[in-house]
């Protein structure tokens, strides 16, 4: 069972190149998330989507653009990427109902921006 | 708005007892969870509390309480594959944004 497979694992980018964060998940889950995570700041949440066609804004939205491509699939894309946006981001994915709510995480792609 | 606060380190011994804190402040709350991570893994669920009380899951426990706004995560018998960091997180009323505390690092000494 694969879970939450995002790739690539690790990528380097120069400074105003673009590229996009692949997640795909098999586990049927309604609701799909992009965090990114930096030395002492935690996760923060980027963007999610509730369900298939639709998408919102979390807590760190800007300079990344989402695509919920079907159930399985949701992208990040950075259009222009810029030094801080170095870090390590992770997909997720979960079934919510109302006995809980948990979160599969991807192993995480680690970016650096240079 | 939503943040979190949790201790940043807690240092403890083998077979001891900890207790990790977490104070959340939502604009709608949904429930309290606890995840693990380990250094250069990604984070697993531990537990999940939407009533207040206490949850058991075998060496690990979650408490809350909706009216104080807190949280806390109980870790027995520690081991020191317990070293990892553990995250609080708050999921929203409309029940699909969850936000993730900074953390508290555990160490476990020998």
């Amino acid at each position: 069972n694969a879970g939450v497979t995002q790739t690539p694992k690790f990528q380097v980018l120069k400074t105003g190149q673009s590229m996009t964060l692949q997640c795909a998940q098999d586990m049927n889950h309604n609701s799909m998330y992009w965090y990114r995570q930096d030395p002492g700041m935690g996760l923060r949440l980027i963007y999610y989507s509730a369900s298939e066609g639709t998408t919102d804004k979390g807590e760190v939205p800007n300079g990344y653009n989402v695509s919920r491509l079907n159930k399985r699939e949701f992208s990040l894309r950075l259009e222009s990427a810029a030094p801080s946006q170095t870090s390590v981001y992770f997909c997720a994915s979960s079934h919510l109902d109302h006995s809980g709510n948990t979160i599969y995480f991807g192993e995480g792609s680690w970016l650096t921006v240079v | 708005g939503q943040s979190l606060e949790q201790p940043s380190e807690v240092t403890a011994v083998e077979g001891a007892i900890v207790q990790i804190n977490c104070t959340y402040q939502t604009s709608g709350f949904y429930g309290l969870s606890w995840y693990q991570q380990h250094d250069g893994g990604a984070p697993t669920f531990l537990s999940y509390n939407a009533l207040d009380g206490l949850e058991e899951t075998g060496r690990f426990s979650s408490f809350l309480s909706r009216s104080d706004s807190y949280g806390y995560l109980l870790l027995q018998e520690l081991q020191m594959k317990d070293s990892a960091s553990y995250f609080c997180a708050v999921r929203d009323t409309g029940g699909f944004k969850t936000i993730f505390g900074a953390g508290t690092r555990l160490f476990v000494k020998a």
